[in-house]
């Protein structure tokens, strides 16, 4: 089964921090994502990337960075933390191969709260 | 522009009824590919079905069914007997070349004892 990996299940950052989520996928997906879930909004995508050092923007990047330096491993970074980024962010990887759309799978999510 | 519709934000069911959950999207593409996903308490949004654009044949898997009419834009869930363990948030999402999936609101579906 593919194990989609977030470094934290819960996190409490101050404004103005520097924040970094982690996210290791084991499958050797080409394909990696950042959503954030919102209640009434569902899932909204932030970054995504379909290889090393390559991303996307996706629809709401404001506020936000990423980075993928190895196949496995997609980084979201806060640059600088606000209220407003208190949200649960969802990491998603996908195969690409022959099939473009074979399905997402997620992690467990991280609620990022920032007071 | 590519948008999911839910339009039940939440339902209360009481267990071994039926129920189904409705999904409407809109695209321009002729191509694309829709998903139903699974956000049990704990979290992990979990994959539970995928239907192409060419094939409107629905489909059964034990107490679930997906009805998909291109004709009305929907693909709607149902399902049968329903039990607490199906107590969980439904997201109807839709994909061009997976590389942008649009998700729905979702649906929180509440199964009473």
């Amino acid at each position: 089964d593919v194990k989609v990996t977030q470094s934290s299940r819960y996190l409490v950052k101050r404004t103005g921090e520097k924040v970094f989520l982690e996210c290791v996928q084991d499958m050797d997906h080409e394909n990696m994502f950042w959503y954030r879930q919102d209640p009434g909004l569902g899932l909204r995508l932030i970054y995504f990337s379909y290889d090393v050092k390559m991303k996307e923007k996706g629809d709401i990047p404001e506020g936000y960075s990423v980075s993928r330096e190895k196949k496995e491993r997609f980084s979201l970074i806060l640059e600088s933390a606000s209220t407003n980024q208190t949200s649960m962010y969802l990491c998603a990887s996908s195969s690409t191969g022959g099939d473009y759309n074979s399905p997402l799978h997620f992690g467990n999510g991280t609620r990022l709260t920032v007071t | 522009a590519q948008k999911v519709t839910q339009a039940q934000t939440e339902i209360s069911v009481v267990e071994k009824e039926d129920v189904t959950l409705d999904c409407v999207y809109e695209t321009r593409d002729t191509t694309y590919y829709l998903f139903w996903y699974k956000q049990p308490p704990s979290g992990e949004l979990v994959f539970l079905i995928r239907r192409n654009s060419f094939d409107e044949q629905n489909e059964i898997s034990g107490r679930y069914s997906w009805n998909f009419q291109k004709s009305t834009s929907s693909f709607n869930f149902t399902i049968t007997a329903s039990q607490v363990v199906d107590s969980a948030v439904y997201f109807c999402a839709l994909s061009h070349y997976g590389q942008n999936f649009v998700f729905g609101p979702g649906t929180r579906l509440s199964v009473l004892p």
